[in-house]
């Protein structure tokens, strides 16, 4: 069985700062990776994606994520934080089959 | 271009009363169909799936069903709405299995009273 551990309901960093949102996944075969971000009361955006080739994603907005099997991490950053980077960012497994399981999200505040 | 229409954005219904949610998807075909429930705090739980018409997977057992009528269109109802259906349901699609990134609607706020 998959699951996605997001460490942090709520992360508030200040403009210009570095953002970092972790994720530690579980996955009985390679997992295909997902980070998305939620804009209020609009559906998931998809940030970016891990599917076994650069260990190491780039994504739209700046962020970029790194695949750590060792520590079965995910984990989501950003340089410098803009305001427009506030919102409610998924981590997402999935083995490949028709089911992507969801983290219970990160919600970040970015401070003037 | 694929783009997925879900309606509607906000919905204030009575406990008891009936309920349908569309969702319709345009610019491709056989797409992977999904229903979600957002629920604060507790991410996304997926409710329903489809792979084609008329097949549908649930996931768990609720006071909810979903069908798949044509194509490109899913549908989420109930025949009585209890109180703890309130939530955000986001449809989304995929154009093969996992691996594939998940395009979502704009979702609909339910608000059962």
């Amino acid at each position: 069985a998959q699951s996605v551990t997001q460490l942090g309901s709520h992360v508030s960093v200040s403009e210009g700062a570095l953002v970092l949102l972790r994720c530690n996944y579980s996955s009985s075969v390679p997992p295909y990776l997902f980070w998305y971000v939620q804009y209020p009361n609009q559906g998931l955006q998809l940030l970016l994606k891990y599917t076994s080739a650069a260990t190491l994603v780039k994504g739209i907005n700046g962020f970029e994520a790194e695949f750590k099997k060792s520590e079965t991490s995910f984990h989501l950053t950003k340089p410098s934080a803009h305001m427009s980077d506030a919102a409610e960012y998924f981590c997402a497994v999935s083995d490949g089959g028709f089911k992507t399981i969801f983290g219970a999200g990160t919600r970040l505040f970015v401070k003037a | 271009s694929q783009t997925i229409h879900q309606w509607p954005a906000t919905l204030v219904q009575p406990v008891g009363s009936p309920l349908s949610l569309e969702c319709t998807v345009e610019g491709t075909s056989n797409p992977n169909l999904y229903w979600y429930r957002q629920a604060a705090g507790r991410g996304l739980q997926l409710l329903f799936y489809s792979v084609g018409i008329g097949q549908i997977s649930s996931e768990v057992p609720q006071n909810l069903s979903a069908s798949r009528p044509q194509d490109r269109q899913f549908i989420l109802s109930s025949k009585k709405l209890l109180l703890s259906d309130s939530g955000f349901y986001l449809c989304a699609w995929t154009l093969a299995a996992g691996n594939t990134e998940a395009f979502f609607g704009q979702g609909t706020r339910l608000t059962v009273v």
